[in-house]
């Protein structure tokens, strides 16, 4: 069993929809989690920090379930913009792990 | 500068020759780490240093590879006898304390080996 996996998509959703990413890791010391944005032939960028209690950061939302082990990205009102394949990381004592990513496209 | 830097952005070289890349990190990041990414797939984990010292060389896929890091700062990746399956994108990225911060990424080096 990989140690971060995601579904690989590719999601095809249309501008203004609402789409969901999970991702499940198998390490359940992990202490920390991320979701990073990597657009195409770019560097990987953080997105956002992911907590126990959830977290907002305008359209986007994250959460995690320790008991179950994953954690999911909401994505609201999606944009053209928002295109993009979005990495699950998880960290243990500085051991990042990646997960493959999800990708995303947004239409007109 | 404010971000992490990488060069050469990208490098060509024939097979059998070593080659040198490099990554100058945030000031003042302690954690560096170099992952390498071919096209089309996922982040590969190569070495982790913290501060001058490497806890983590478990990724590096062969001999042929070898890392440094001095005065906790600039850090040099290199390849020796270069192969064309050592084509990829290297990208290195720092932290301050990635439990908190996770890590940002420089804009990577494209190696091609012909």
């Amino acid at each position: 069993r990989k140690e971060v996996e995601q579904d690989p998509g590719p999601f095809n959703v249309p501008e203004g929809a609402t789409v969901a990413f999970n991702c499940t890791y198998s390490n359940s010391a992990s202490q920390s989690f991320f979701w990073y944005r990597q657009d195409c032939r770019k560097e990987p960028k953080l997105l956002m920090s992911v907590y126990s209690s959830g977290n907002e950061d305008g359209r986007f939302t994250a959460q995690l379930n320790r008991a179950s082990q994953y954690i999911s990205l909401l994505i609201r009102d999606s944009k053209l913009s928002d295109s993009a394949t979005y990495l699950c990381v998880v960290n243990n004592n500085n051991d990042m792990r990646f997960g493959a990513g999800t990708r995303l496209t947004v239409k007109p | 500068g404010a971000g992490v830097s990488q060069s050469p952005s990208n490098k060509v070289t024939e097979k059998g020759k070593d080659v040198e890349l490099r990554c100058d990190p945030i000031s003042g990041h302690t954690a560096l780490y170099w992952y390498r990414q071919s096209l089309g797939q996922g982040l590969e984990f190569l070495i982790y240093f913290q501060g001058n010292s490497a806890p983590d060389k478990s990724g590096l896929p062969s001999d042929r590879f070898s890392a440094e890091r001095t005065g906790g700062s600039v850090s040099t990746l290199t390849i020796q006898r270069t192969q064309q399956e050592d084509s990829a994108v290297y990208l290195c990225a720092s932290s301050p304390d990635t439990l908190r911060y996770g890590y940002t990424f420089g804009s990577g080096t494209r190696l091609t080996v012909v």
